[in-house]
C-alpha cells in the first residue's frame, strides 16, 4: 500500500521569507512524486514531479522540491514566498507501473503568506 | 492551455435519488479518473478508465457507481442512489499517456451536496 503524509495542517510566512512544506510517503518500489496545488472552489493543478535523477526538481511559479530517499521525504521550497502563494498544497505519490494506477494524496497543508 | 471541463459546477439532490457528473477531459488524453474531496480537505481515489474499461477501483467505488464515455468526449460518473456520505466535491481528471509519471490534470470540480 502507498501513503503520504504531511505532518503540519498550517504553514504560516511573512512575504519575502523562504517557505517549506512537508512531505514524507510510503511506496513499494521507487516512487514517482508529485506537489500539486489548489486554490478556493479550482481543482487542483500540477507543479511539479520527481520520478528520476536529479534529487533537487523545479516547477512552476518558482517552487523547487527535494527527493530524500533515506527519509522518504519530498518537501517543497521556495525561496522568497509571494502573498498569491497562498493556497492549499497537496503531495502525492504513485508506485511505478506501466499503466497509471491511482494517485494517493496527502491530506493537504494550508499555506497562509502574509505581507 | 487545454482543460478538463466539468458540468454542473453544483448539483443538489435528495437522499436516494440518481445523479451523473459530466466530465470533458482534454482531448488527446488517454486516462481517466474521478476523485472527491470531502470538506475541502482530503483528496480519495474512486475509479481510473483506460481503453472503455476500468483499470482501478478503490473501496469507495461500490456498487452503486458507474462510470461510463458515452462518446469521444465525455466521462461520467453516476451514483445510482445517492447517500448523505455522498456528499463532496467531485474532481475528474485525465492524463496523457497515463504511465505512472504522468500528471494529472484536473477539473475545477461539482460540488454534490444530498440532501
Amino acid at each position: 500500500a502507498q501513503s503520504v503524509a504531511q505532518p503540519e495542517d498550517q504553514v504560516n510566512v511573512a512575504e519575502g521569507n523562504p517557505l517549506t512544506v512537508k512531505c514524507t510517503y510510503s511506496v513499494s518500489g521507487n516512487p514517482y512524486l508529485f506537489w500539486y496545488v489548489q486554490y478556493p472552489n479550482r481543482g487542483l493543478q500540477f507543479l511539479l514531479k520527481y520520478i528520476t535523477g536529479d534529487n533537487l526538481v523545479k516547477g512552476s511559479y518558482g517552487f523547487e522540491a527535494e527527493f530524500n530517499k533515506s527519509q522518504t521525504s519530498f518537501h517543497l521550497k521556495k525561496p522568497s514566498a509571494l502573498v498569491s502563494d497562498s493556497a492549499l498544497y497537496f503531495c502525492a505519490v504513485r508506485a511505478p507501473r506501466a499503466n497509471a494506477g491511482k494517485s494517493t494524496f496527502g491530506d493537504g497543508t494550508t499555506l497562509t503568506v502574509k505581507p | 492551455e487545454p482543460e478538463v471541463t466539468q458540468t454542473p459546477s453544483h448539483q443538489v439532490t435528495q437522499m436516494g435519488q440518481e445523479v451523473i457528473l459530466r466530465c470533458v477531459p482534454i482531448s488527446n488524453h488517454l486516462y481517466f479518473y474521478w476523485y472527491r474531496q470531502i470538506l475541502g480537505q482530503k483528496v480519495e481515489f474512486l475509479v481510473s478508465f483506460y481503453n472503455n474499461e476500468i483499470s482501478e477501483k478503490s473501496e469507495i467505488f461500490d456498487d452503486q457507481f458507474s462510470v461510463e464515455r458515452p462518446d469521444g468526449s465525455n466521462f461520467t460518473l453516476k451514483i445510482r442512489s445517492t447517500k448523505l456520505e455522498d456528499s463532496a466535491m467531485y474532481f475528474c481528471a485525465s492524463s496523457d499517456t497515463g504511465g505512472a509519471n504522468s500528471p494529472l490534470h484536473f477539473g475545477n470540480g461539482t460540488r454534490l451536496t444530498v440532501t
